[in-house]
């Protein structure tokens, strides 16, 4: 078991719906993480919080938006989704944002829009 | 060029074999590299953190850096049919806005 944990493991929503990941850490990091993979490609990287606010988005679109309710919990709030929005989300966290601490990956939502 | 390269695979080997992985890169700023171990249907687990240029070993992994050759591997000793999974290697430099550049994974198959 990892100990970053998401919520749910699987999600099947259809373009008009509005749901939420959920992301939850208990080992006192400060940076968390969204990333999106594709079948057979490494992460990339969505969002980046850092002491509980935004310090990158990497461009992505305004249907997908993070939250950071506090130092454990990340959310990720889905709107209108295309059907290329499907694929395995998943959350991380590290001790700081610096580089110099690894990043530890929860187990992913596997995420299909119809 | 891609600034992390890993050759795509996939890989298979007998059980018991020594495996070695590799991946190079341009940026001469990365400081901090990694080795993420994926199972199919699960998040990356990281197997291996080093800094600099050196070797790490761990159990029967050993992770090698070479700075001056920009070249990164992981080295697995008497290989397990569990080993099977897909490899990713990942680079950072230091700073406020690193991020984490992974190179496109290996999957290898261990066969009994």
């Amino acid at each position: 078991d990892t100990e970053v944990t998401q919520t749910p493991k699987h999600l099947v929503m259809g373009m008009t719906n509005k749901k939420s990941l959920k992301c939850e850490q208990h080992m006192g990091h400060r940076a968390m993480y969204w990333y999106k993979q594709k079948a057979k490609k490494p992460p990339e990287l969505m969002f980046v919080y850092s002491y509980e606010k935004l310090s990158i988005n990497e461009s992505v679109p305004s249907r997908f938006s993070p939250e950071c309710p506090n130092s454990s919990l990340l959310n990720l709030h889905l709107h209108a989704l295309q059907p290329e929005d499907s694929a395995l989300y998943l959350c991380a966290s590290s001790q700081g944002r610096d580089g110099s601490q690894p990043q530890h990956f929860g187990d992913g939502t596997r995420l299909s829009i119809l | 060029q891609k600034e992390v390269e890993q050759d795509p695979g996939p890989l298979s080997v007998p059980e018991g074999a020594i495996v070695s992985l590799n991946c190079t890169y341009s940026n001469s700023a990365f400081q901090y590299f990694m080795w993420y171990r994926q199972y199919s249907r699960k998040g990356p687990e990281l197997l291996m953190y080093t800094y600099s240029s050196g070797n790490k070993e761990d159990g029967r992994f050993t992770a090698q850096v070479d700075k001056s050759s920009k070249y990164i591997s992981l080295f697995i000793r008497d290989s397990q049919p569990s080993d099977s999974a897909t490899y990713l290697c990942a680079m950072t430099h230091t700073g406020a806005n690193s991020k984490l550049t992974f190179g496109k994974g290996i999957t290898l198959s261990v066969r009994p």
